[in-house]
């Protein structure tokens, strides 16, 4: 397995302008979390699934946020509109029931 | 409030020599400490796990120890390598699944040649 693949990598945007990350887990596992990391707050859960739904949105940060998983093998999270202080890494992970979590190496989002 | 401290923020060392970094952690209900190594530009990687029974762990040069009384646990590197370099994060879960993580902002590791 090629580990959990996001792409970007690097995304450089103008503010105001809607930004899509994406992630395709490892297949097999049931839970998708995305985090956003920072060198002031370092690691930070935004949102997890389990199973395609969300339950647990209360780290993401504004309604500019949103994150979606329309299938077992595909995850979106969508800043609109995009800020500034919105730069950051943003880290997707999957992990099963009886797994440890693996995260993939990240989207590098520089809003200016 | 749950809070995961780490230190130091960054150390540098020779390459061949040890080092000890630490964690402090006011996380309740306790589940489980991680650490993860962090290579620049990648992704976390899960190093050690410790339940609340387990004293010790080791992961090659990788020593991870936990008193769950004084709510401590430290990472070992012997015998550094350049390779070493990185952040290495410390993880507390909460007894509510993996879900419920309290990342520390990590230690910043140069190993000099």
């Amino acid at each position: 397995d090629a580990g959990v693949i996001q792409s970007p990598r690097h995304e450089v945007t103008e503010m105001g302008q809607e930004v899509t990350l994406r992630c395709k887990p490892i297949s097999g596992h049931d839970y998708l979390f995305w985090y956003r990391q920072t060198m002031m707050r370092g690691l930070e859960l935004l949102i997890y699934f389990n199973n395609n739904v969300p339950i647990d949105d209360s780290g993401m940060p504004e309604d500019r946020f949103s994150a979606k998983m329309p299938n077992a093998s595909f995850s979106t999270l969508k800043i609109q509109p995009s800020e500034p202080r919105d730069s950051a890494v943003y880290f997707c992970a999957s992990k099963g029931s009886l797994t440890e979590a693996f995260f993939g190496q990240g989207t590098r989002l520089t809003v200016v | 409030k749950n809070q995961v401290e780490q230190s130091p923020q960054s150390l540098i060392i020779l390459e061949g020599k040890n080092c000890t970094l630490q964690c402090n952690y006011t996380v309740s209900p306790f589940s489980n400490l991680r650490w993860y190594k962090q290579d620049t530009g990648r992704g976390p990687v899960s190093l050690t796990i410790m339940t609340f029974s387990e004293n010790t762990k080791s992961n090659g040069r990788y020593t991870a120890t936990l008193d769950a009384d004084t709510k401590q646990s430290s990472l070992h590197i012997t015998a550094s390598q350049l390779s070493d370099s990185a952040s290495y994060i410390c993880v507390v879960s909460l007894n509510t699944g993996f879900q419920k993580l309290v990342f520390g902002t990590g230690t910043r590791l140069l190993v000099s040649p």
